[in-house]
């Protein structure tokens, strides 16, 4: 069955880079596209960007400045780079496999931002 | 960027009751409208994609319709597990946004 995993650190400290990464199973990421979701702490979800099944990508313009996605099909991962972290990007981050008739999340990961 | 308007952002109603929530799109979107619902600790559930169409294995007391730029979510008789926080998203452009949420509690 498909599955993705998010996995990085729990722990960045301001001004730092985070580093995270979506492993997937079964799909193949040139077939599919898988975007990057947060959702801070009690608060609503933002769409943070997506890698194309061509490998292309497209970003939310209010962190493109910060944020680059990549991904290595060899190893079905992506990968979400976001520097220059502030406090207000403590969030719980997923990744997923957003079709238009059929969606797959992953379970999360909780990033806090803190000196 | 598209703004979603998502209305109410809380919402309190009794089993069996009619529920309906509404997200309005700052400009046209067609039928790129897909509805969430999420419960505490997990990952969003498609519930509705394309705007009026059930995703699979999503009950039937769930439905979707638009009115021009408005998208509603109606959920027919409701139960006691379909507590939670439900979201819209549009995906007609870049950014994909969503709405605000609507937190449905029982009362």
């Amino acid at each position: 069955q498909v599955q993705l995993k998010e996995s990085g650190p729990g722990l960045v400290q301001p001004s730092q880079t985070l580093s995270l990464t979506c492993t997937v199973s079964g799909l193949s990421l040139t077939s599919n596209s898988v975007s990057w979701i947060r959702q801070p702490p009690g608060k609503g979800l933002e769409w943070m960007g997506v890698i194309w099944s061509n490998g292309g990508t497209d970003y939310n313009s209010a962190i493109k400045s910060r944020l680059s996605i990549s991904r290595d099909t060899s190893k079905s991962q992506v990968f979400l780079k976001m520097n220059s972290l502030q406090t207000e990007d403590t969030a719980m981050y997923f990744c997923a496999r957003m079709g238009i008739t059929t969606v797959y999340w992953g379970q999360g990961v909780m990033v806090t931002v803190s000196s | 960027d598209i703004q979603m308007t998502q209305s109410p952002a809380s919402l309190s109603a009794s089993l069996e009751e009619i529920v309906t929530i509404t997200c309005q799109a700052s400009q046209d979107i067609g039928n790129w409208l897909a509805w969430y619902q999420q419960k505490p600790g997990k990952s969003p559930q498609l519930l509705i994609h394309s705007a009026t169409s059930l995703a699979d294995g999503i009950p039937s007391r769930f439905s979707g319709s638009r009115s021009g730029t408005q998208y509603s979510l109606k959920i027919s008789r409701l139960q006691v597990e379909d507590t939670g926080i439900y979201y819209c998203l549009q995906r007609y452009s870049n950014p994909w946004t969503f709405g605000g949420g609507t937190k449905l509690e029982l009362k």
